[in-house]
Formats: structure tokens, C-alpha cells, sequence
């Protein structure tokens, strides 16, 4: 099946300090892939869509200039949490969709997550 | 509006009891899709099902059920003969097609099931 891996797992870091996480398709391409934040005991926020080659679309209330978005390779998108503080300790989850599947409705939505990272800023 | 609403924060049941996870939706849209993840505490997202807006066949699955009503906007969701191992937070999300099938997430029920 299609596997989405993201690195690191689990990251810890000094408040102000930036940190970037890795969301890879391992064996499928993908153009659009997506970011979620997840608070503890909370339900998945959607952050942003990172397409392939231009530039993330994000949603209200997310601050571009803070989560730092690049998708520069079909396999491959990252998330850069800029001068982060401890209020964006969270759980960050990606997921990618397959490129080029089109079911009997025109565009299918086949989402691939990945295993999440969980970040810490002290 | 697209959201999707599970009204069961928490549920206890004693193993081998079945039970219901219910789950709500709102959308305009007449093309969707709708999912269901389990999240074991070890955070990673488990998919279990999807189901396009123009199926409403019920499926099981092992001792998953599910059913699917249009006319009621629900997708409920039910594990017969639960397990301890059973125990993790179910989400129920919606793919409606406006917006490009981004997925919005209900905000999970917690099954604890003990043994």
C-alpha cells in the first residue's frame, strides 16, 4: 500500500529556534499533500495544501510566515515551523494524494497520512 | 457549511459488548466522501473506510459495520464483539468535492474498552 513517512517522529526544541519536518511519499508521487496540527485531545486541524511546484494555500487563520510551506518535489514536502514558541507544541500530521487517480467522479480523495511528529518547545 | 459533528466524546463499554459510534455531516455539495480513522495512542491515523456520497450500500468488515443514511446525513459506525485492543479515538472526517476534497474532521469519540 502507499506509505507516507514523516521525519522526525519527535522533535524537542528551545522556544525561538526554528524546526522543519519532512513529509515524504514513499512509493507514489504526489502533487497535492496537506498539513494538519493536532492539539492533545483534540481533533485534526487542517493548516494548509502544499502543491507541488507553487506556492501552499493556507487556511484562515494560519500564519504563512510562521509554518513555512515547500512542496519541491512530487515526494516530497516540508513544514518549517519559524521562531517557535511553546503555544505550537503539537502534534503536525501530513498526508499526500496520489497523483494522476481519478475515480468514477472525476477527482478521488485517496489521502495517505503519514505518522506524525510531535513537537515540543520548551 | 461543511462539518461533521460526533456528538460522543467518550465512550466505556466492557469487552465484548458492541457499540456505535455515531457521526453527523453537513454539506451542500452532492459529491463527497466520508471516512472513517482510528487513532491509537501512538498518534498514527488508521484508516478504516470510505464511502462516496453515491454509495449507500452498508459494509462490514470483520467486526466493523457500517452505516451509511443519506436521508439522516449519518455515518455510523459499529464494532460488534468489542476488544480491549479496540481502544483508541475513532474520527469520522468529510471530503466534500468544493474546496478539492479537503478533509474536515469531526472531533473523534474516545472508546475505552475494558476488559
Amino acid at each position: 500500500g502507499a506509505v507516507v513517512s514523516q521525519h522526525p517522529s519527535r522533535v524537542i526544541c528551545k522556544s525561538g529556534t526554528s524546526v522543519k519536518i519532512e513529509c515524504r511519499s514513499l512509493d507514489f508521487q504526489a502533487t497535492t499533500m496537506f498539513w494538519y496540527r493536532q492539539f492533545p485531545k483534540q481533533s485534526l486541524m487542517l493548516m494548509a495544501t502544499s502543491n507541488e511546484g507553487s506556492k501552499a494555500t493556507y487556511e484562515q487563520g494560519v500564519e504563512k510566515d510562521k509554518f513555512l510551506i515547500n512542496h519541491a518535489s512530487l515526494t516530497l514536502s516540508t513544514l518549517t515551523v519559524t521562531s517557535a514558541h511553546p503555544e505550537d507544541s503539537s502534534f503536525y500530521i501530513c498526508s499526500a494524494r496520489p497523483s494522476g487517480l481519478a475515480g468514477p467522479y472525476g477527482s478521488t480523495d485517496t489521502q495517505y497520512f503519514g505518522p506524525g511528529t510531535r513537537l515540543t518547545v520548551l | 457549511a461543511q462539518k461533521v459533528t460526533q456528538a460522543q466524546t467518550e465512550i466505556s463499554v466492557v469487552e465484548k459488548e458492541d457499540v456505535t459510534l455515531d457521526c453527523v455531516y453537513e454539506t451542500r455539495d452532492t459529491t463527497y466522501y466520508l471516512f472513517w480513522y482510528k487513532q491509537p495512542p501512538s498518534g498514527e491515523l488508521v484508516f478504516l473506510i470510505r464511502r462516496n456520497s453515491f454509495d449507500e450500500q452498508n459494509e462490514i468488515s470483520g467486526r466493523y459495520s457500517w452505516n451509511f443514511q443519506k436521508s439522516t446525513s449519518s455515518f455510523n459506525f459499529t464494532i460488534t464483539a468489542s476488544q480491549v485492543v479496540d481502544s483508541a479515538v475513532y474520527f469520522c472526517a468529510l471530503s466534500p468535492d468544493t474546496g478539492g476534497f479537503k478533509t474536515i474532521f469531526g472531533a473523534g469519540t474516545r472508546l475505552f474498552v475494558k476488559a
